[in-house]
């Protein structure tokens, strides 16, 4: 079982609607986690950080994490084109001597259609 | 600031050759990730630095792989010798913190292609 799970989409949605991401992760240990953004061609960047159960807004953007089920999801309203990228879920994951490292998922490519 | 420098941006070579990879992580940060990024097998972590002292190298794929971070302001990934199973995008990030999770801040990247 791989750390940390996505769909690879594409997940296809018109302008205007909401879309939804989502993610699974495999350990319960885990405490922090992280969506980031990819446009094609470009590097990642941070959007969104969650550490506690429940939802957590941003603008347009709501992250939404549920450590029973091992769950996290990524809710973007009044999708725009210019949302169009990959999203990459990423976990941590403890190491040795207190130190944690991030996993990040194989990603989700999300169209908007105008 | 000028935010997380990576170079060459691209670089092509033969089976073979060594290739040397460049980063300059945004000064004051602590933490040096270096990823690598292909299509089926999405951002894996090949070595994370925290004050310039190797912290995990277990995504290291194999001996022609190395890294080194002489100072707070500069690292290199070297393969030695390159097969074309390396050809993907190599990132370098940076964050602030030392031993938690916090915001990585992602380098332009390296497309490397090995012929």
């Amino acid at each position: 079982q791989k750390e940390v799970e996505q769909n690879s989409g594409p997940l296809s949605v018109p302008e205007g609607a909401i879309a939804s991401l989502n993610c699974t992760y495999s350990d319960r240990g885990s405490q922090s986690f992280f969506w980031y953004r990819q446009y094609s061609g470009k590097s990642p960047e941070l959007i969104m950080s969650i550490y506690s159960n429940g939802d957590k807004e941003d603008g347009r953007f709501t992250a939404q994490l549920n450590k029973a089920s091992q769950y996290v999801s990524l809710l973007i309203r009044d999708s725009q084109p210019s949302d169009s990228a990959t999203y990459l879920c990423a976990v941590n994951t403890p190491l040795s001597g207190g130190y944690q490292k991030v996993t990040f998922g194989t990603g989700t490519k999300l169209q908007v259609i105008p | 600031d000028a935010g997380v420098i990576q170079s060459p941006r691209h670089e092509v070579t033969e089976m073979g050759q060594e290739v040397t990879l460049r980063c300059k992580p945004i000064s004051g940060h602590n933490s040096l990730f270096w990823y690598r990024q292909t299509m089926m097998r999405g951002l894996e972590l090949l070595i994370y630095f925290n004050n310039n002292v190797p912290i995990d190298d277990s995504g290291m794929p194999e001996d022609r792989f190395s890294a080194k971070m002489p100072n707070a302001s500069f690292s290199t990934l070297k393969i030695q010798p390159s097969e074309p199973r390396d050809s993907a995008v190599y990132f370098c990030a940076s964050s602030l913190l030392a031993g938690a999770p916090d915001t990585q801040y992602f380098g332009p990247g390296t497309r490397l292609t090995v012929l």
